[in-house]
């Protein structure tokens, strides 16, 4: 089974400064895990994976994650946060002994200031 | 690039009262993925199918049933409905259920049951 943990249900930073959102995960086989973002009254789009493979993952609109398997961690940063980033932020992981579902975390909301 | 459709994007109805929700996945995608958020809250897996046959079950109330069609394209029927049940449903649709490809969500539907 798998489970997804965020740290902080709302996170505020100025404009240019870090974004970190963190999240940890919870599985019995190797996860598969995803960072999507939500604009108000708007579906899910995703913004990075980590399947296998390089630990450090890119992704759209300057945010990259860092999958740290010693700490069952994949926390989500971008160097310089823009106003259009203030969204809210869900970590899912997925597994191949679960038909590929995505479970969720209970996301976090970025509110970025002027 | 075609996206995953859902229709209706907005529905109301009434306490007891049945509904439909249609999925048309993404062309050349073969499995289905439901999810229901209510309000504040993270997407909860429901229900999958892959090339046709449901493939994993989750969180789905029994008065809630679903299929994929021949044409892939799925429908998600909810009958009795509860106030509980209002909540936005979404889609999502990737190539081979049995690997880790990339679901892509639709819209969604906003239910509201009154």
């Amino acid at each position: 089974a798998q489970s997804v943990t965020q740290l902080g249900s709302h996170v505020s930073v100025s404009e240019g400064a870090l974004v970190l959102l963190r999240c940890n995960y919870s599985s019995s086989v190797p996860p598969y895990l995803f960072w999507y973002v939500q604009y108000p009254n708007q579906g899910l789009q995703l913004l990075l994976k980590y399947t296998t493979g390089a630990t450090l993952v890119k992704g759209i609109n300057g945010f990259e994650a860092e999958f740290k398997k010693s700490e069952t961690s994949f926390h989500l940063t971008k160097p310089s946060a823009h106003m259009s980033d203030a969204a809210e932020y869900f970590c899912a992981v997925s597994a191949s002994d679960s038909s590929y579902k995505l479970i969720f975390g209970s996301g976090t909301r970025l509110l970025v200031r002027p | 690039a075609a996206g995953v459709i859902q229709s209706p994007r907005h529905l109301i109805k009434e306490k007891r009262e049945t509904a439909t929700l249609k999925c048309y996945p993404i062309p050349r995608h073969d499995t289905v993925y439901w999810y229901q958020q209510g309000p504040g809250q993270d997407p909860q897996f429901l229900i999958s199918f892959y090339e046709k046959m449901q493939s994993d079950k989750g969180s789905i109330p029994d008065r809630f049933s679903a299929q994929q069609f021949s044409d892939y394209h799925s429908e998600l029927n909810m009958s009795s409905l509860e106030l509980g049940d209002s909540a936005l449903y979404f889609c999502a649709s990737s190539l081979g259920g049995g690997s880790i490809n990339e679901q892509f969500f639709g819209p969604g539907t906003r239910l509201t049951v009154l």
